[in-house]
Formats: structure tokens, sequence, C-alpha cells
């Protein structure tokens, strides 16, 4: 059974700092890594689908990092702002298949 | 605008009734996918499809089943709804099998009683 584990569960963050989180996949068979963004009573949005190691994505102040070869990926977000409050999920895409194994996610809280 | 809708948005049931849960996609895309989502597991895959009667077994499919007859829609059913069903239901989309990534519906709120 594929584990993504996703570290830590839960932050809380002032307003205007910087943080970051991580996914751990398995290295082997990999295909690619998605993140998602989930605010509460909404649906997941896609962030990032990153393929190649090495890979870096950045979308507004949200960038991510893939490491495939030991099986980590990064997200960072620069300067939180309140809007940033969400659960961010990665997913383990199965060779291409798009069957993917979610990480039960990292809830981040900012603080104003 | 394109969307993706799943209806209803809350249903309670009781044990052993049949249930079906509606999910529409107007992406045009080929690939539909079911996730339940419940505390402590994340989304976990159900069923998915690469397109019109293609339909495929995810992680955890026992007691539900889904039809693909157009590209528009995937309906899911539980054959004999359990109380372990109750759960936050999600459909999902994207555009090939290729490293796209899913579009979510707004999910269905199911409680078995």
């Amino acid at each position: 059974i594929l584990n993504v584990e996703q570290s830590p569960q839960s932050l809380h963050v002032q307003e205007g700092d910087s943080t970051n989180f991580t996914c751990s996949f398995p290295s082997s068979n990999f295909y690619a890594l998605h993140w998602y963004r989930w605010e509460t009573a909404k649906s997941p949005e896609a962030l990032f689908v990153m393929t190649l190691n090495g890979d870096e994505k950045k979308k507004g102040q949200i960038s991510a990092t893939l490491n495939t070869k030991e099986g980590y990926s990064y997200l960072y977000i620069k300067g939180s702002q309140p809007e940033d409050s969400a659960t961010y999920l990665c997913a383990f895409d199965i060779q291409g298949a798009q069957k993917l194994v979610f990480g039960q996610g990292t809830r981040l809280t900012i603080n104003p | 605008d394109a969307e993706i809708t799943q209806s209803p948005r809350h249903k309670i049931t009781e044990t052993g009734r049949q249930v079906t849960l509606a999910c529409h996609q107007t992406w045009n895309h080929n690939n539909m996918f079911w996730y339940r989502q419940d505390l402590g597991h994340g989304l976990r895959l159900i069923h998915y499809s690469y397109g019109v009667q293609d339909t495929n077994k995810g992680e955890v499919s026992d007691g539900y089943s889904v039809s693909r007859s157009n590209t528009e829609d995937l309906p899911l059913t539980l054959e004999s709804a359990a109380s372990s069903q109750t759960s936050v239901y999600f459909c999902a989309s994207s555009s090939t099998r290729d490293t796209y990534e899913q579009y979510f519906g707004p999910g269905t709120r199911l409680t078995v009683t």
C-alpha cells in the first residue's frame, strides 16, 4: 500500500511570515506529484503538477520543489496572508494513471 | 464557464437503501474520478473512468459501482448503504491520461442512519 505522508499536520503562522511544509512519497515508480489547496467549505483546487526531479514551480507567493530520488516535495509560502489559510494536499500519481494517492494534508492557519 | 457539479449536496438515507450520487462535468474531460473523504484518511479513490464505457476500481471500491454512458456523467451508486459509507464524496475530472490536474466538484455529504 502506497503511503504519502505530509508534515506537519497543522501549522499556525503569523501574517507576513514565510512557511513551508513537506510531502513524502515513495521514490520508486514515480510519475507525478500534485499539490492542491483546499479552503474550508470549498473543493480542492490544483496548485501544481510536478514531474521532473529538481522541478520548481511558482504561483504568486507559493512555490514548490521536487526531489524524486529521495521522495519528497516542499511547498513554500512567502509572506503569508490570511487568505492563504487552507489545507494543502499533496498526491502521488501512480505510473501516470492519474490514480492519485493523497496525503492527509497540512492545515495552515494564518493569524492576522 | 465549464464546471463540475454534484447532486445532491446533502443526503440522509437508511441502511440497506440504494443511493445514487450524480456527477456532471462540462469540461469535456475524458477522465472522471470519485473520492471519499474521511477524518484521518484524507481523500481515497473509489472508482475512476478514462472514457465512455470504461470504469475501474480504486482503493476503496467495495459496496460502490459506477457507469459511464457519456462523457459528461459518472454516477456513483451505493448498492446497499452501510453506516461505514457515511462520508463526504467528491467527484473530479481531468483532461487526459497524462499529468494534468484534477478539477473537483463541490462534494456530497452522505449520512447513512
